[in-house]
């Protein structure tokens, strides 16, 4: 079945790039996700890839899709304090509209 | 986008008893659908709500412990039903808009004492 695998913490200093990684097993999804969680919060829909392209670029988000490795990557550019949070990976599975996630990405960021 | 508004934000309920989360959405969309997070983890879809139909349940949840109703296209509500502590999660609402992009609300914080 479907599956979504990301590296559960990852620590940088402010100002660095951070590269959040996610494999993923369903090769038909249309399009993959990241979402952004903070401390009692809901998932913010920080951006997306269809995937019929390589890379997505936002600002200071950068998403990499490599289809044949199916990897996504989610690079943050000058990384900040406020980017502290989980990160979730997504995909979407088939055409039912329904998202298989990833166990979340612990984003941490030190001053 | 879509803008989701999810209510109660959060709950404290007594073992035994039900609580209905509504979802209300500003446009109408085809798809909505709820997921649950327990604490720590990630998200895992309870089931697709289908308006004007019964909703399309996953693996391992049925609908006597999480009826849902979608009576229109911008409104649907999840029953948590006969709670006990292990049903202590954030419960979220989500919606596919028409470019296939899915949203979310904030979520309802429950706890089960």
């Amino acid at each position: 079945g479907e599956d979504v695998e990301q590296s559960l913490f990852l620590s940088v200093r402010e100002g660095d790039s951070s590269v959040i990684n996610c494999t993923y097993t369903d090769s038909s999804s249309t399009y993959l996700y990241w979402y952004k969680q903070e401390p009692g919060a809901g998932l913010q829909l920080l951006t997306y890839i269809f995937s019929n392209m390589d890379m997505k670029q936002d600002q200071r988000l950068t998403v990499l899709l490599n289809k044949k490795d199916k990897h996504l990557s989610l690079r943050i550019a000058d990384t900040q304090t406020g980017d502290s949070a989980i990160y979730f990976c997504a995909e979407s599975a088939g055409n039912t509209g329904k998202l298989i996630f990833g166990q979340g990405t612990t984003l941490q960021v030190k001053p | 986008s879509a803008v989701i508004s999810q209510k109660p934000s959060r709950d404290i309920c007594q073992r035994g008893t039900s609580l209905t989360i509504q979802c209300q959405v500003d446009s109408q969309v085809t798809m909505m659908f709820w997921y649950r997070q327990q604490p720590g983890q990630s998200l895992t879809l309870i089931a697709t709500a289908n308006q004007g139909s019964e909703a399309t349940y996953e693996s391992g949840f049925v609908i006597d412990k999480f009826p849902i109703s979608r009576p229109n296209l911008t409104f649907s509500t999840l029953t948590v039903s006969n709670m006990s502590p292990e049903d202590s999660s954030i419960y979220l609402c989500s919606v596919r808009t028409g470019r296939d992009i899915q949203y979310f609300g904030a979520g309802t914080r429950l706890s089960v004492l």
